[in-house]
């Protein structure tokens, strides 16, 4: 099956944009939806994107999703970055079987 | 409200086995699959299966082919999931999850499974 790898961690001041990555080793990032998950400590995740771009309804628009074919890659962007947004981010895919993949994951910290 | 609710943690012996449930409320039940992911202390989510609530197909990871049972009672609105030959490996917190349109929505509180020998 193929992985989604993402980086461990990133960090950066509130106010301010992160771009969180998540790429697909094998398969092309358009042929299966990508979502976005946040998770707080002790809390379940919950969906800040789904299918690629949408946003769940309570979402904030300063969350969005692109993909890259070039890099086959997703891309998850959070601007006016706040405090609360500090979680672990896990992106998500499928193979052409239903079979569902999370990335490793990526703590952000806002500091 | 849309509510998963999941049975309490458990402590299981190497090799024993141990089942879940995940009673849903506030939706009908068989109009939306159910999924369900694992984490691992301080590591990712895992992926681990689904079931159709309306049928009872599943599908699972490849990693738990044969070790894994995922199960409904449509009467109870209830998933469950059954895990067997629990190794050390398997101590995680196990969540159901509604499926809609491509999300998880909502999760159940999660369940802790502790293997030890």
């Amino acid at each position: 099956n193929f992985m989604l790898t993402q980086p461990h961690s990133v960090s950066e001041s509130p106010g301010k944009t992160v771009i969180i990555s998540c790429t697909r080793s094998s398969g092309s990032i358009a042929d299966n939806y990508v979502q976005w998950y946040q998770q707080r400590p002790g809390n379940a995740p919950t969906p800040v994107i789904y299918e690629y771009n949408l946003r769940p309804s309570g979402v904030p628009d300063r969350f969005s999703g692109s993909i890259d074919s070039s890099s086959n890659s997703a891309s998850l962007t959070i601007s006016g970055l706040e405090t609360e947004d500090e979680a672990d981010y896990y992106c998500q895919s499928s193979d052409n079987s239903d079979r569902w993949v999370f990335g490793g994951g990526t703590k952000l910290t806002v500091l | 409200q849309i509510q998963l609710v999941q049975s309490g943690a458990e402590m299981k012996k190497t090799g024993a086995s141990v089942k879940i449930s995940c009673k849903t409320s506030g939706y009908t039940f068989a109009h939306y699959l159910i999924h369900w992911v694992r984490q691992a202390p301080g590591q990712s989510l895992e992926w681990m299966g689904w079931i159709n609530s309306a049928n009872g197909n599943t599908l699972f990871s490849q990693t738990f082919q044969g070790r894994l049972t995922i199960t409904r009672d449509t009467s109870a609105s209830t998933a469950y999931l059954e895990l067997n030959s629990l190794r050390s490996e398997d101590t995680a917190v196990y969540y159901c999850a509604r499926f809609v349109r491509q999300q998880l929505v909502p999760w159940g509180q999660g369940s802790l499974v502790t293997v030890s020998s």
